[in-house]
């Protein structure tokens, strides 16, 4: 069991730059799930897909930022224009499917906006 | 509205001193409760899953216990390795699992 792969753990940029993510699941794993984390507060849910289907997004997503998970493997998050308030952790988890399967995160990208 | 709290925000304890922690949450159809540990620089770490009130989980020093309202994770006389955050979570129903997550609480154990 090789956990979640999360690639970078570190980014800094300058704002208005586009950064991109990348997230490997578990590879039993058919949901993957997208959370942004604030320092001192619990992750904050963004987006999830079952498969290569985006099933759900949150408010929190803006039109800047764009999921995909092709093929129903990996998964990429883009956020286009970076601004400031984009500043964050951003987590990957992945679970079998079901709402009581536990889901299991990787370790992030540190996104930090000049 | 869904919702889930957590308390205290921060506790600091002596090693071997135990004490429990609190989450309580306003759900509509509770489809169970998950705890999680965080330490810093890193992504949150499954502890246990506790799906209907009167349920009790054990791992180590550390017992997760679920009511209709609330759950608790107790944890029996702590080591400086237990220091990190715990984070409680829940799914929303009929939201293909997508948890909503506590705050946290801040734990710090000292030798």
């Amino acid at each position: 069991d090789t956990g979640v792969s999360q690639d970078p753990r570190h980014k800094i940029t300058k704002r208005g730059q586009n950064v991109t993510f990348r997230c490997d699941p578990i590879s039993e794993h058919n949901r993957l799930y997208w959370y942004r984390q604030t320092l001192g507060q619990g992750p904050e849910f963004l987006t999830y897909f079952q498969n290569e289907a985006q099933l759900e997004k949150s408010r929190l997503l803006s039109d800047r930022f764009s999921a995909e998970r092709p093929k129903g493997s990996f998964s990429t998050l883009e956020i286009q224009r970076t601004e400031q308030g984009d500043s964050a952790m951003y987590l990957c988890a992945s679970s079998l499917e079901g709402s009581r399967q536990p889901q299991h995160f990787g370790d992030g990208t540190r996104l930090s906006i000049l | 509205e869904d919702q889930v709290t957590q308390s205290p925000e921060a506790l600091r304890l002596q090693e071997g001193e135990s004490s429990s922690l609190n989450c309580s949450y306003t759900v509509s159809g509770l489809r169970g409760l998950f705890w999680y540990r965080q330490d810093p620089g890193k992504g949150p770490e499954f502890l246990f899953t506790l799906y209907s009130a009167g349920e009790e989980k054990e791992k180590e020093r550390l017992k997760a216990t679920l009511t209709k309202k609330e759950s608790f994770l107790h944890i029996t006389a702590p080591k400086p390795e237990d220091s990190a955050t715990y984070l409680c979570a829940v799914p929303i129903y009929n939201q293909g699992g997508k948890l909503i997550f506590g705050q946290g609480t801040e734990l710090s154990v000292k030798p």
